[in-house]
């Protein structure tokens, strides 16, 4: 069963604009919840988490999350995007011991 | 956060042949994870890799083609047994950090099958 879902392939953004990139979630419980960035031909990075507490959660790159129990979402979002924000994200959940991830979303950030 | 160095970062292999992935850790890790990520996929959890027992598989894993080794606690490596043009993907150590589990990454070693 899909933990994490990404319901977006493509986001495109302009330089300078607000972007953001959509989780949605499955499981049942206190979910722990992460972003990860991925750059061409590089591993994975870790961006941020969630586990408890305040449900506005602020990573690297300037990068922030907003966790949202009722709507069971975890969008990625960021004040003002760079062309080097332009990469693959994924969101991923804790499930059962392992980390689970969503299909990925490819940001592309036009100067 | 750890270092993780896998090697060989890519290479091109032939079909049926067998190729051994390298993932080195700089500190202890009691768990590893391998993944594979397909050409434009998503991750996919391969196997969990415990110092001291036999690694545990995923759903549409076997150990006969992806056979792993794990001989100390900061070591692993993952063999692709057997090669097809299907098997072409980055493979991805990583081990957890803290104590909530989040992950972090090898760069991935590269496997083009022709």
């Amino acid at each position: 069963a899909q933990s994490v879902a990404q319901p977006e392939d493509q986001v495109n953004v302009a330089e300078g604009n607000p972007l953001t990139v959509k989780c949605t979630y499955s499981v049942s419980g206190n979910p722990y919840l992460f972003w990860y960035v991925q750059y061409p031909n590089r591993g994975l990075q870790f961006l941020l988490k969630y586990i408890t507490g305040d449900n506005l959660v602020k990573g690297s790159y300037g990068f922030e999350a907003e966790f949202n129990k009722s709507q069971t979402s975890f969008h990625l979002k960021k004040p003002s995007a760079l062309v080097s924000d332009s990469a693959l994200y994924f969101c991923a959940v804790i499930r059962g011991g392992d980390m689970r991830f969503g299909a990925g979303t490819r940001l592309t950030v036009k100067p | 956060s750890a270092v993780i160095s896998q090697k060989p970062s890519r290479d091109i292999c032939q079909r049926g042949t067998s190729l051994t992935i390298q993932c080195q850790v700089d500190s202890q890790v009691t768990m590893m994870f391998w993944y594979r990520q397909q050409p434009g996929q998503s991750l996919t959890l391969i196997a969990t890799a415990n110092q001291g027992s036999e690694a545990t598989y995923e759903s549409g894993f076997v150990i006969d083609k992806f056979p792993i080794s794990r001989p100390n606690l900061t070591f692993s490596t993952l063999t692709v047994s057997n090669m097809s043009p299907e098997d072409s993907s980055i493979y991805l150590c990583s081990v957890p950090q803290g104590d909530t589990g989040e992950l972090f990454f090898g760069e991935g070693s590269r496997l083009t099958v022709l």
